[in-house]
């Protein structure tokens, strides 16, 4: 049962313009959202949060949007830069029950940034 | 510099061996955690520690072991009894045990069955 679900393999976008990676969740009780950003034979790096209490989360040029009513979040990223290539995963948990610090991670989506 | 080491960064396994990888962490975090990420795939958690001398299951723990001996280090063995073994190996830690703070992560083991 995939409970954290990234629908888009691959997005690719022209430099400058904006990048929009989507992510779906069925768990209605994961109350914080991650994303995170991996380069091959390297480890994630986390990006930005955002917790169930908010709807939007900006750092910088990443701005996490959380829709909770439809189970939806998404990383904007603007200007895309040829460096944002990379794989991005999102990832869900409860904060407290007995899954603490779990994360349930989406299959990735692969963005190619062109010059 | 503070960060996540894991090594070795690869690994080779004969059939019925045992082997362990290393995962150490000098950020003082007491939350750590083992995932497996297989090509085109999420990670899916292995196991997980809170705290000290204590370590949970995860999702898919069958046919590896833990340890939680010090704070710092969270050691993941891959026994003979897990047959699918060849995979990308992260480890992560957390300052926080209720899940809201973000995982911070190594730069991962690559194992492969000889």
């Amino acid at each position: 049962d995939q409970q954290v679900k990234q629908n888009s393999p691959s997005l690719s976008v022209q430099e400058g313009r904006i990048s929009i990676l989507n992510c779906d969740y069925t768990n209605s009780m994961f109350d914080y959202f991650l994303w995170y950003k991996k380069y091959p034979a390297e480890g994630p790096t986390f990006l930005i949060s955002i917790s169930s209490i908010k709807d939007k989360n900006e750092d910088g040029r990443f701005t996490v949007f959380l829709n909770k009513s439809a189970k939806h979040l998404s990383l904007h990223i603007v200007p895309s830069q040829p460096g944002d290539s990379a794989v991005y995963f999102c990832a869900a948990s409860t904060a407290g029950g007995t899954s603490y610090g779990k994360l349930t991670f989406g299959q990735g989506t692969i963005l190619t940034v062109h010059p | 510099d503070g960060g996540i080491t894991q090594s070795p960064k690869y690994l080779f396994r004969k059939e019925g061996q045992n082997v362990t990888l290393s995962c150490e962490q000098n950020l003082n975090h007491d939350a750590m955690y083992w995932y497996r990420q297989d090509p085109g795939q999420g990670l899916r958690l292995i196991y997980y520690s809170q705290i000290v001398n204590d370590f949970q299951k995860g999702d898919i723990a069958e046919g590896y072991s833990v340890s939680r001996e010090k704070k710092e280090s969270f050691p993941l063995t891959v026994t003979s009894a897990q047959k699918n073994p060849t995979a990308f190996y992260l480890c992560a830690s957390s300052t926080s045990r209720r899940g809201n703070q973000p995982q911070h992560f190594g730069d991962g083991t690559r194992l492969s069955i000889l």
